[in-house]
């Protein structure tokens, strides 16, 4: 069955850097685009960014874009996602989910909380 | 880029009736080639992460009771729970893949009244 479990949140200063990771199993990863949604505590779902199957493309939102990298390694089976330059405005869930083109698989999420 | 809204943002049905949720696009999601909307339904329950209900803006998701459906074309959309029950209690996100970003909607919170 498909699973994707993400790992690598916790608490970081503002200004600091953080890596996640999503690992995939259950299907042919190399074949499928993937995006990471992020949730803000008590907040709706924004979506943050998208990679194509292959890793050539990639897609940012605004308030992400410059400071966050998504890249995948197809030969492990990973996604991953880079933050640089954490604010308070990036504490949230971030999930990480399949894109069929909808998204019809969501792993249950890693906290990242940005606090001095 | 698409903007998405919904409405209500929130709404409290008795057990066994219907409910209606509204989501509206600044921008068609009719794919003129495929004839598709690009449009997707999700119910978050409290401490889950969002599942898939709806795709196609009318596909049931396999495993979805038929208590749930999903209409609309172009910019116009709603998800209907024809029979409410109690397990439904949840957010409810619509979201357009059309293009990118992918925006979701505000979310609806569904209660029991």
């Amino acid at each position: 069955q498909v699973q994707l479990v993400e790992s690598g949140g916790g608490v970081v200063q503002p200004g600091r850097s953080l890596r996640l990771s999503c690992a995939a199993s259950g299907f042919t990863f190399s074949t499928y685009p993937m995006h990471w949604v992020r949730q803000a505590p008590g907040k709706g779902l924004e979506w943050v960014a998208v990679t194509s199957a292959d890793g050539r493309d990639k897609f940012y939102a605004d308030s992400v874009k410059g400071r966050f990298t998504i890249s995948r390694d197809n030969s492990k089976n990973t996604l991953y996602l880079q933050m640089n330059s954490l604010t308070t405005e990036d504490t949230a869930v971030y999930y990480c989910v399949r894109e069929k083109p909808y998204n019809d698989y969501w792993g249950q999420g890693t906290l990242v909380t940005v606090s001095s | 880029d698409i903007v998405v809204t919904q409405s209500p943002d929130s709404l409290a049905v008795s057990l066994g009736e219907r409910a209606t949720i509204s989501c509206k696009s600044s921008q068609s999601v009719l794919y003129n080639s495929d004839n598709k909307n690009y449009l997707a339904w999700y119910q978050q329950r409290p401490g889950q992460p969002p599942q898939l209900l709806i795709y196609w803006a009318s596909t049931r998701e396999s495993g979805v009771p038929d208590r749930f459906s999903g209409s609309g074309s172009g910019t116009d959309f709603t998800l209907t729970i024809s029979s409410l029950q109690a397990e439904d209690v949840a957010v409810y996100y619509c979201q357009q893949y059309y293009s990118t970003p992918r925006a979701f909607g505000q979310g609806t919170k569904v209660e029991i009244k």
